[in-house]
């Protein structure tokens, strides 16, 4: 049974970098047809996609939510089971609780849907 | 602002029926099948139908969800009280090349 855990700092200073990793266990990230996604919610508002990364071997291809593009990177490490979340130049908006998933693909994106998620960190934007 | 417009809310008795839609539009629902999450805050999110109308294994068969062109719907029957949650429709958009949330519904069994 894979289960998905996050962590990272709870508190990040205005323009600082974001760091979140994700440990997945039960399943290897670098097998199976599988996308390893981020998402967040901000309080009162609801779920937002980050984006995903997609692993074999030591490669990654990522995709990712065009309206954070620019400020959001992510990386895997298959040896340790682990995919990470950075996101630079944060502000206020960015405070959210950020889940990360399983994400199944089909051809096209005709299905994409996550099918397991952690449950979530909370991460506060504030000097 | 979401792509993907829900009610704010929906309501009902035990036992009754409650319906949630989904309004989208060609390049998302019309394009590609609808998922659906039911959130309860605090714990994690977890999928309740996915393929438009295909539950998970372990899923209740009181959801069952459907679609027609350009929006899709989310039917909870026999409601119970650990049926409250939030419940969140989701598509991937080829227009803006990502997934995209609805406007989520609280659902308050009374």
């Amino acid at each position: 049974q894979v289960q998905l855990q996050e962590s990272g700092p709870g508190l990040v200073k205005p323009s600082q970098t974001l760091s979140l990793t994700c440990t997945v266990s039960g399943g290897s990230i670098s097998s199976g047809p599988y996308d390893w996604a981020w998402l967040r919610q901000s309080a009162g508002k609801g779920l937002e996609w980050i984006g995903h990364i997609y692993t074999r071997g030591d490669s990654g291809h990522t995709t990712l939510n065009p309206s954070l593009r620019g400020r959001v990177a992510m990386s895997a490490a298959p040896s340790k089971n682990v995919f990470s979340l950075t996101l630079t130049s944060v502000t206020a908006v960015d405070t959210a609780v950020y889940f990360c998933a399983r994400a199944q693909r089909g051809n096209y994106y005709y299905y994409y849907y996550m099918d397991v998620w952690g449950r979530g960190t909370a991460v506060t934007v504030s000097s | 602002q979401s792509v993907l417009t829900q009610p704010q809310s929906a309501s009902g008795t035990p036992g009754q029926r409650v319906v949630i839609s989904c309004s989208g539009g060609r390049s998302n629902i019309g394009t590609s099948t609808v998922t659906w999450y039911q959130h309860v805050p605090g714990s994690a999110p977890k999928l309740l139908i996915y393929l438009n109308n295909q539950r998970p294994s372990g899923v209740s068969d009181r959801f069952s969800g459907s679609k027609s062109g350009t929006s899709a719907s989310l039917a909870i029957s026999g409601l119970q009280s650990e049926d409250e949650a939030d419940y969140y429709c989701a598509v991937w958009d080829d227009s803006l090349d990502g997934d995209v949330f609805g406007t989520g519904t609280k659902v308050t069994v009374l």
